[in-house]
């Protein structure tokens, strides 16, 4: 089953604009992690945030998490064409032995036109 | 150091058939998940090793389904009697495992593209 609820589903920005994608989920975390991935292949890993922080920069990515709300969101700043992909926040909880069971959203495809 | 990585990059098979998908992960990485994707939607959870021992295999969907990482290295996701509806991106992602950033992030092979005809 899928937590994590992406908002918009599919998104188009000229480039230069800022991109804004939402993400709800339904039960507690220990953290969020956003993930890129282009052509329907591997995915990246772009941050992590985790569920006592509110906030959190990584170049031109900025991450916000409120727990309160249930929601993260993920904006990209001065976009560029090579940001098109689709974007998925995967929440992160504790499965024992060490590691965190990842649960996807369906992702928002970005669009970022020259 | 190299990343994770799936062979073969696609698959292409018959309903009934047996197949078997394999991922090498990060050297040194405890943690061994698959995932699969199917179009349009978010990767979705099968199984999880931690060494050698499959810790978590809720996610499997049925006993078609099996999955062993004998040296806790490489491990081999395989199915029996596959069906159409078997047909996804098949991923496989690794981390480290314990508390802290990079120990709790997962790291993505490029997947397994499997079409059962």
């Amino acid at each position: 089953s899928q937590q994590g609820e992406e908002d918009p589903q599919a998104l188009s920005i000229q480039e230069g604009e800022n991109a804004t994608m939402n993400c709800s989920y339904k039960t507690s975390i220990n953290n969020l992690q956003w993930y890129r991935q282009n052509s329907g292949r591997g995915l990246v890993h772009l941050i992590l945030i985790r569920s006592n922080e509110r906030e959190k920069h990584s170049g031109r990515l900025r991450v916000t998490l409120d727990t309160s709300k249930k929601s993260s969101s993920l904006l990209i700043t001065a976009s560029r064409a090579a940001d098109t992909a689709s974007y998925f926040c995967a929440t992160a909880t504790y499965s024992g032995a060490g590691s965190y069971q990842l649960t996807f959203g369906k992702g928002t495809k970005l669009s970022v036109i020259p | 150091g190299a990343g994770v990585s799936q062979t073969p990059s696609n698959k292409v098979t018959e309903k009934g058939k047996y197949v078997e998908l394999r991922c090498d992960p990060i050297s040194g990485h405890t943690a061994l998940y698959w995932y699969r994707q199917s179009l349009g939607q978010g990767p979705e959870f099968l199984i999880y090793f931690q060494g050698t021992g499959a810790a978590d295999d809720s996610g499997l969907p049925n006993d078609r389904f099996f999955a062993v990482r004998p040296e806790g290295s490489v491990s081999t996701l395989k199915i029996q009697r596959t069906e159409r509806g078997d047909s996804a991106v098949y991923l496989c992602a690794s981390s480290s495992g314990g508390r802290g950033t990079y120990q709790e992030t997962q790291y993505f092979g490029p997947g397994t593209r499997l079409l059962v005809l």
